[in-house]
């Protein structure tokens, strides 16, 4: 069992489809992330949130927008995506700024852009 | 140069082999280090932290070099449960920015 919740697990969008995507963790951490995963690839880091505010942005296309409405809740609004944006999108979450905290994962959702 | 650099593999080793994983980081100030493991179609989950001094969980056994800057992996007596994706993670400057290596992809043979 995963202590970070993602939904929904598997996604599929057309091009011209609004979505989003949902993350939420109660283990007080104050750092959410979203990663980014293709086949055969490491995470790669797409923004960080730390105490509710955006903190770091990996010059990420605007039709990605992330959103931490409170200290437990992670969203990533999607718009006008393309089919290579098809990949597992990770959220994870760990206390801010400490040494030897680790990141804590969802399971991820499966994205599929038609 | 990256960030965070792994030797992508792949590591086909028999059961019982021993098999060490290296990754380097290029900020000499960086203080966090792990390690994941994952599974195929699978989040990465921690595998362990790694400290100053090094630290053994059962049959891994993790280390630091600071003067050279990598960290490393050992896995000893592998089993074939053992096979997955490796991803040594650093946080470069100490303020949230968690990145990954390659990964190492590892297949234990019977």
């Amino acid at each position: 069992d995963t202590e970070v919740t993602q939904t929904p697990k598997h996604l599929v969008m057309g091009m011209t489809n609004k979505k989003s995507l949902k993350c939420e963790q109660h283990m007080g951490h104050r750092a959410m992330y979203w990663y980014k995963q293709k086949a055969k690839k490491p995470p790669e880091l797409m923004f960080v949130y730390s105490y509710e505010k955006l903190s770091i942005n990996e010059s990420v296309p605007s039709r990605f927008s992330p959103e931490c409405p409170n200290s437990s809740l992670l969203n990533l609004h999607l718009h006008a995506l393309q089919p290579e944006d098809s990949a597992l999108y990770l959220c994870a979450s760990t206390h801010p700024a400490a040494i030897n905290s680790p990141l804590h994962f969802g399971n991820g959702t499966r994205l599929t852009v038609t | 140069r990256k960030e965070v650099e792994q030797d992508p593999g792949p590591f086909n080793v028999p059961e019982g082999a021993t098999v060490a994983f290296n990754c380097t980081y290029s900020n000499s100030a960086s203080q966090s280090f792990f390690w994941y493991r994952q599974d195929c179609r699978k989040e990465p989950k921690l595998l362990m932290s790694v400290y100053s001094s090094g630290n053994e969980d059962g049959r891994f056994t993790a280390q630091l070099n600071r003067a050279s800057q990598y960290i490393s992996l050992l896995i000893r007596d592998s089993k074939l449960s053992d096979s997955a994706t490796y991803l040594c993670v650093v946080n470069p400057n100490n303020n949230n920015d968690m990145r990954f290596g390659a990964g190492t992809r590892l297949t234990v043979k019977p």
